[in-house]
C-alpha cells in the first residue's frame, strides 16, 4: 500500500481536461517536493512535472502541477489520445528517508 | 543528450544473486546523484536506493525491503551505476531502471529497465 494516495483511474474525452490528486502527509508532500511521472504502455517512465510545478524541456504547457499542503495535483489540458498512460507522483519522505510513489492513477480518455 | 543504458537482468533462483549495471553518457556522471527504482510486474513503480556523488560523500541509501541485502556502487571513471542484489526473493522480481536524481531529491531521467526474474 502506497503512502501517496492516488486515485486508481480517471477518464475524459479528447479535448477536454482533467486532474489526478496525489494526497500525502507533511513528512512527504507537506514539506518536499513533489514530482509526476507519465508511464505508456509498455515503455519507461517519463518525468513531466518536478519541484512542485516545474516543466522538463519538451513537456507542452498542456501539462501542469500545483501542490497545496498535504496534496498535489496534476492537470492536463487538450486531451489527446496519446496521454492514455499511467500517472505517478512522488516524493522524498523525511521519516523514511526514502522517495515514496504514488500507487498511479490510469489515465483513459473516452 | 541524456542516456541510461541497464544491463545484467535475467532470471536468478530465490536466494541468489544478480549484478546489475547502467552506463550513463550525456551528462556529467560523477557530479551526479543516482537511483534505482523497481516496478514489480503489473503494478507500481517503488523505489530501491541512490548513491550520492562522491564530492557529496559518495553515501548511500536505500529503501527498507532491500536494506542489508542491496548494494549500490559507482565507478566514476567508467561512468556506471552499479546494483548488487543478494538473498533475492520471489518479490525482488521486476524492471529496474536506473535513474538521475534531479531537483527535490528526486527522479529525473530514467534508462529503458533491465528485467529481474526471481524463480525455482
Amino acid at each position: 500500500q502506497s503512502v501517496l494516495t492516488q486515485p486508481p483511474s480517471v477518464s475524459a474525452a479528447p479535448g477536454q481536461k482533467v486532474t489526478i490528486s496525489c494526497s500525502g502527509s507533511s513528512s512527504n508532500i507537506g514539506n518536499n517536493y513533489v514530482s509526476w511521472y507519465q508511464q505508456l504502455p509498455g515503455t519507461a517512465p517519463k518525468l513531466l512535472i518536478y519541484e512542485n510545478n516545474k516543466r522538463p524541456s519538451g513537456i507542452p504547457d498542456r501539462f501542469s502541477g500545483s501542490k497545496s499542503g498535504t496534496s498535489a495535483t496534476l492537470g492536463i489540458t487538450g486531451l489527446q489520445t496519446g496521454d492514455e498512460a499511467d500517472y505517478y507522483c512522488g516524493a522524498w519522505d523525511n521519516s523514511l528517508s526514502a522517495v515514496l510513489f504514488g500507487g498511479g492513477t490510469k489515465l483513459t480518455i473516452l | 543528450e541524456v542516456q541510461l543504458v541497464e544491463s545484467g537482468g535475467g532470471l536468478v533462483k530465490p536466494g541468489g544473486s544478480l549484478r546489475l549495471s547502467c552506463a550513463a553518457s550525456g551528462f556529467t556522471f560523477s557530479h551526479s546523484w543516482m537511483s534505482w527504482v523497481r516496478q514489480p510486474p503489473g503494478k507500481g513503480l517503488e523505489w530501491v536506493g541512490r548513491i550520492k556523488s562522491k564530492a557529496d560523500g559518495g553515501t548511500t541509501e536505500y529503501a527498507a525491503p532491500v536494506k542489508g541485502r542491496f548494494t549500490i556502487s559507482r565507478d566514476d571513471s567508467k561512468s556506471t551505476l552499479y546494483l548488487q542484489m543478494n538473498s533475492l526473493k520471489t518479490e525482488d522480481a521486476g524492471v529496474y531502471y536506473c535513474t538521475t536524481v534531479g531537483g527535490g531529491l528526486m527522479v529525473f531521467y530514467w534508462g529503458q529497465g533491465t528485467l529481474v526474474t526471481v524463480s525455482s
